[in-house]
């Protein structure tokens, strides 16, 4: 069961927007379904949920933060870099077969 | 507010059993799937094990598919992974979640709360 894939790290200074980029299969992502999912997951901490259904925002979750899908391959952009957005993203999608598959991580670095 | 505590982490031998365990609070545990997941030391995020509400469905990946059984007591509002055979490529932070449902029994196809994980260490 490949991962789904992901840039190993993004930076960005403070302020600035950054954009990572989560490719798949029409098995996953590409799905018309749209049951893509990112979480972030500080040093050391458990996964929290920022995005869900490519686009939305869970309450408490800033306006910073959103996503956005073509074909095969989602994103996520995070908007105003803040020092308190270093830590690894990952991306989810549901996949075909009722199992889930994860991307590789890309850990955001803020200058 | 909601609540997930994993338990039951451990060192083990390859080849011996260890059941975790997941307890939830502040939410109806009853009308929730449950799933298990797993990361390796400095690696990413995979996923172990789906249960339905009621116990009645239940998924899982390929590497762990007839080695692990995901279960859960509704009445205890804890979830379980029974882990037997177990392998050194089984080390990872156990971390249980919950999948959201506007509706019960419909899914919602990600999660929504997290528990803070255990460790599980498969060594001689």
């Amino acid at each position: 069961q490949s991962a789904l894939t992901q840039p190993a790290s993004v930076s960005g200074s403070p302020g600035q927007s950054i954009t990572i980029s989560c490719t798949g299969t029409s098995s996953d992502v590409g799905n018309y379904n749209n049951r893509v999912s990112w979480y972030q997951q500080p040093p050391g901490k458990a996964p929290q949920l920022i995005i869900h259904d490519v686009t939305s925002r869970p309450s408490g979750v800033s306006s910073r933060f959103s996503g956005s899908k073509s074909g095969n391959s989602a994103s996520l952009t995070i908007s105003g870099l803040q020092a308190e957005d270093e830590a690894d993203y990952y991306c989810a999608s549901h996949r075909s077969g009722n199992t889930y598959v994860f991307g590789t991580g890309t850990k955001v670095t803020v200058l | 507010q909601v609540q997930l505590v994993e338990s039951g982490g451990g060192v083990v031998q390859p080849g011996r059993s260890l059941r975790l365990s997941c307890a939830a609070s502040g939410f109806t545990f009853s009308h929730y799937a449950i799933h298990w997941f797993r990361q390796a030391p400095g690696k990413g995020l995979d996923w172990v094990a789906t249960i339905s509400y009621d116990g009645r469905i239940t998924f899982y990946t390929d590497s762990v598919r007839g080695r692990f059984t995901i279960s859960r007591d509704n009445s205890k509002s804890t979830l379980y992974l029974q882990m037997n055979s177990l392998r050194p490529e089984d080390t990872a932070v156990y971390y249980c979640a919950r999948e959201p449902a506007a509706t019960v029994g419909v899914p919602s196809f990600y999660f929504d709360y997290w528990g803070l994980g255990t460790l599980v260490t498969v060594s001689s």
